[in-house]
């Protein structure tokens, strides 16, 4: 596999579920980013990390919680969510912070939350 | 501070038309580079396009053509005969070179058979 893969594509849960996203990404970069994007405003970068640590938590809600245990993968944990969390989740990776050649992103999570 | 600013939300045209999406940006650093990303429907944000501060000249990929003026602090992207499969969110985005790029608010484009 090549690029970012996100998995699930789409989840659906509860507001008394706890679930798990997860993103890999297979090209070598050492640091990787979660975006949110909800309808119709725009992408929000909810947490960076660089090098497995986390460099970055843009104010985002205790219900969201990040883990990257290695430069390859990349999980957003997710426990009493609420029905205005229901958006596009985006992971996407850098080398080197990204800012020279850019981010690779891949294809989201579209979460619904009921 | 950085900033990037896409003032068209919305834009449609009509198949074979070429249509001009905006981006001006704020940055206080000489150093700097700019991307344009695609969003189809599917989600995933497509790279277009990288350019950095030092490098004014226009770029053309096929239809896709790039107009950078660092005078009015623009980076202008023009689809040219555009076709249906152009519809989606584009994104204009900044980066001075620290540990993350600024994105903007992204303009939809929907382009009518």
């Amino acid at each position: 596999e090549t690029g970012v893969t996100q998995t699930p594509r789409h989840l659906v849960m509860g507001m008394t579920n706890k679930k798990s996203l997860k993103c890999e990404q297979h090209l070598g970069h050492n640091a990787m980013y979660w975006y949110k994007q909800s309808a119709k405003k725009p992408l929000e970068l909810m947490f960076v990390y660089s090098l497995e640590e986390r460099v970055e938590n843009n104010s985002v809600p205790s219900r969201f919680s990040p883990e990257c245990p290695n430069s390859s993968h990349l999980f957003l944990h997710l426990h009493t969510l609420q029905p205005e969390d229901s958006a596009l989740y985006l992971c996407a990776s850098s080398q080197d912070g990204g800012a020279v050649y850019g981010y690779t992103f891949g294809s989201g999570t579209r979460l619904t939350v009921v | 501070a950085q900033k990037v600013t896409q003032a068209q939300t919305e834009i449609s045209v009509v198949e074979k038309e070429d249509v001009t999406l905006d981006c001006v940006y704020e940055t206080r650093d000489t150093t700097y580079y700019l991307f344009w990303y695609k969003q189809p429907p599917s989600g995933e944000l497509v790279f277009l396009i990288r350019r950095n501060s030092f490098d004014e000249q226009n770029e053309i990929s096929g239809r896709y053509s790039w107009n950078f003026q660092k005078s009015t602090s623009s980076f202008n992207f023009t689809i040219t005969a555009s076709q249906v499969v152009d519809s989606a969110v584009y994104f204009c985005a900044l980066s001075e070179g620290d540990d993350k790029i600024i994105f903007g608010k992204g303009t939809r484009l929907h382009i009518l058979p």
